[in-house]
């Protein structure tokens, strides 16, 4: 069974720095490229970050560009997102996804999402 | 960027209704577009991958078509367990995933 537990979210004042893990298992971790996505407290889906399977290569949303990094430790199991000059505006519940490739026929989808960790940016 | 706008933003619906909710891509994204279904401090489920593909194990009266920049989802009969916010999802312009606003669906 697939599961994806985040973990590491918490209070951090405006300016701070906070690091989120993403524990898998059920899979081979290392085969797959992971996602980070957010959503603010009532509000919809924000795409943060993805990184492919060997962690070679990593993409970001403009919005988290160069604030934010995506990670991996696949002799670990384990997805990594280290934010820091945290805002206001990065008030979000963080999940970590798993995308699943079917590239001959161009077809992406997240299949599993983690439970969510809340961050919240506040003095 | 590619923007998402779904419609609805909100809909209220009967037990049994044929519930349909479009969302409409600011370009065309061929068939490049998935669907999830989000239940109250729930994470995201996949429902329909590809415009028209049921995630398996997703029950049939779910479905989606449409290519191009108009789609659609179909909810053929509502269930009551159906209450939730739906949300499309192109990846076109990868690996840069955008999501509607989504639409909440409630039971009338």
């Amino acid at each position: 069974e697939v599961q994806l537990v985040e973990s590491g979210g918490g209070l951090v004042q405006p300016g701070g720095s906070l690091r989120l893990s993403c524990a898998a298992s059920g899979f081979t971790f290392s085969s797959y490229a992971m996602s980070w996505v957010r959503q603010a407290p009532g509000k919809g889906l924000e795409w943060v970050s993805a990184i492919s399977g060997s962690g070679g290569s990593t993409y970001y949303a403009d919005s988290v560009k160069g604030r934010f990094t995506i990670s991996r430790d696949n002799s670990k199991n384990t997805l990594y997102l280290q934010m820091n000059s945290l805002r206001a505006e990065d008030t979000a519940v963080y999940y970590c996804a798993k995308e699943t490739r079917i590239r001959l026929r161009h077809i992406y989808y997240f299949d599993y999402w983690g439970q969510g960790t809340l961050v919240t940016v506040s003095s | 960027d590619i923007q998402m706008t779904q419609s609805p933003s909100s809909l209220s619906a009967s037990v049994g209704d044929r519930v349909t909710i479009t969302c409409q891509a600011s370009q065309d994204i061929s068939n490049y577009l998935n669907w999830y279904q989000q239940k109250p401090g729930k994470a995201p489920k996949l429902l329909i991958y590809d415009a028209s593909n049921l995630e398996t194990g997703v029950p049939s009266r779910f479905s989606g078509s449409g290519s191009g920049t108009d789609f659609t989802f179909t909810i053929s009969s509502l269930q009551p367990e159906d209450i939730a916010t739906y949300y499309c999802q192109q990846y076109d312009n990868l690996p840069r995933y955008t999501f509607g606003q989504g639409t909440k669906l409630e039971i009338k």
